[in-house]
C-alpha cells in the first residue's frame, strides 16, 4: 500500500521565523513525484513544491524549500521567513507512475503568529 | 478566468435526496479527478478520468456516480444521500502524468441534514 505520513497535526510559528513541516511515505516503485499543496482557510488547493524522485538536489521556490530523504522516504517541507499569509493546512502529496492519482497525508495545520 | 470550477459552493439538503456538482475546467487537460475532503481534512481520491473514460473507481459506492460528457467536464451525482456523505467535494484537473501539477475548484461543501 502507498501511505504517506504526516506527523505533526498542528505547528505554530512566528513571524519571520523558519518552520519545519514533516513528512515520511511509503511506496514499493522508484520513480515517483512529491508535492507539497498549501490549503488556506479559502478551502483552495494550492502548489506550493514539487520534487522528482530521481533528482537528488532539493527543490526551492522562493522561501520554501524541501529535505528529501529518498532511503529514509522522508520529505519535509521547510518555510523560511514566515509571514502571516502563510497560515493553512499543508499537505504532503505523493504520485507514482502506476497511478493515476495523488495520495495525500492527513496535512499539518499551520499557524503564523505576531 | 477561473481554471476549475465548481458549482454549487455550498449544498444544503436532506437525507434521501439526489444531487449534483458540476465541474469544469478550461485549461484543456486531459485527466480529471473528484476528491473527497472530510471532516478531518483527510483528501482521498474518489474517481479519475482521463479523456472521458474512467481510470480510477476508489471503493465508492454505487451511490456516487461521475459522469464525463467531454474532456471539459466532470461530473458528480450522488443517489440517496446520507449523512456520512457530508463533506466537502474537490473537483481537480491535471495534463496526466505523475509530475504535473493538478489544479483544484474550490470545493463544494455538502451538509446532508
Amino acid at each position: 500500500a502507498q501511505t504517506v505520513t504526516q506527523s505533526q497535526p498542528e505547528m505554530s510559528v512566528q513571524e519571520a521565523e523558519t518552520v519545519t513541516l514533516s513528512c515520511t511515505y511509503d511506496t514499493s516503485e522508484s520513480n515517483y513525484y512529491l508535492f507539497w499543496y498549501k490549503q488556506p482557510p479559502s478551502r483552495q488547493m494550492i502548489l506550493v513544491i514539487r520534487q522528482e524522485a530521481y533528482k537528488q538536489q532539493n527543490a526551492t521556490e522562493n522561501r520554501f524549500s524541501v529535505n528529501f530523504q529518498k532511503a529514509a522516504k522522508s520529505f519535509s517541507l521547510k518555510i523560511s521567513d514566515s509571514q502571516l499569509g502563510d497560515t493553512a493546512m499543508y499537505f504532503c502529496a505523493f504520485h507514482t507512475g502506476t497511478a493515476s492519482k495523488l495520495t495525500f497525508g492527513t496535512g499539518t495545520r499551520l499557524q503564523v503568529t505576531l | 478566468d477561473t481554471a476549475v470550477s465548481q458549482t454549487p459552493k455550498y449544498l444544503v439538503t436532506q437525507m434521501g435526496n439526489d444531487k449534483s456538482i458540476k465541474c469544469e475546467q478550461n485549461l484543456g487537460h486531459d485527466t480529471m479527478y473528484w476528491y473527497k475532503q472530510d471532516s478531518k481534512k483527510f483528501l482521498k481520491i474518489m474517481f479519475s478520468y482521463n479523456n472521458k473514460e474512467l481510470i480510477i473507481n476508489e471503493t465508492v459506492p454505487n451511490r456516487f456516480s461521475p459522469k464525463s460528457p467531454d474532456k471539459a467536464h466532470l461530473n458528480l451525482h450522488i443517489n440517496s444521500l446520507e449523512l456520512g456523505d457530508s463533506a466537502v467535494y474537490f473537483c481537480a484537473s491535471s495534463q496526466g502524468g505523475m509530475n504535473t501539477e493538478a489544479f483544484f475548484g474550490q470545493g463544494t461543501r455538502l451538509t446532508v441534514v
